[in-house]
């Protein structure tokens, strides 16, 4: 089981609806990122939170909006999506190392399989 | 553009022989390296990490070498098991000051493990 629990596991929405998607963390990790998967390719990295501040946007779609309630949620609000946005969403987290560099690995949950129909 | 790319696509070995799986990575500056472990339907798994004032780093029945002069990293599993089949994947980190790391993943290398 991963630490970092994320819901659903399966989404099918319309291009029309409104969703979100949900990732939760209690290992005191002040860093989280979402990521997107396509079959049979490498995670390529949307969005990264630290102490709860947008820090990092990958040029990624306005219909794709991130919120981060606390340090232990992060949200992906999504909207009027498109089909090649079908993939496996993922979140990771990780803990500062207290230098201001990133050198703690990222832990990750299993994902949101997303259908666009 | 920088990219952090794979020798091998996919590797079958016999149950219980070694594996070696390669990575090239192009960023000098890249000071954090990961090996990540993806089965089916999951999402990857932090298998061993190592930094860059590091060039070896084992942990159980894992070891992974890093050697800067030509970019290069690898994982090495020691007596494969079938339960090691899966999609293993390297990562550096690009790390922008307090602001999270940014990974960068390489493309991938599925393992078959033959019983």
């Amino acid at each position: 089981d991963t630490e970092v629990t994320q819901t659903p596991k399966h989404l099918v929405m319309g291009m029309t609806n409104k969703k979100s998607l949900k990732c939760e963390q209690h290992m005191g990790h002040r860093a989280m990122y979402w990521y997107k998967q396509k079959a049979k390719k490498p995670p390529e990295l949307m969005f990264v939170y630290s102490y709860e501040k947008l820090s990092i946007n990958e040029s990624v779609p306005s219909r794709f909006s991130p919120e981060c309630p606390n340090s232990s949620l992060l949200n992906l609000h999504l909207h009027a999506l498109q089909p090649e946005d079908s993939a496996l969403y993922l979140c990771a987290s990780s803990q500062e190392s207290g230098t201001g560099h990133s050198d703690q690995p990222q832990h990750f949950g299993d994902g949101t399989r997303l259908s666009i129909l | 553009g920088e990219s952090v790319g794979l020798h091998l696509p996919t590797l079958s070995v016999q149950e219980g022989d070694n594996s070696i799986i390669n990575c090239a990575y192009s960023n000098s500056a890249s000071d954090y390296f990961i090996w990540y472990k993806q089965e089916s339907g999951k999402g990857p798994q932090f298998i061993i990490d190592i930094r860059s004032n590091m060039d070896k780093r084992q942990g159980q029945r894992v070891t992974v070498l890093l050697n800067k002069t030509v970019k290069h990293l690898s994982l090495q599993i020691a007596a494969t098991q079938p339960g090691d089949s899966a999609v293993y994947f390297c990562a550096e980190t690009q790390s922008i000051y307090n602001q999270g790391g940014k990974l960068i993943f390489g493309q991938g290398t599925e393992l078959s493990v033959k019983p």
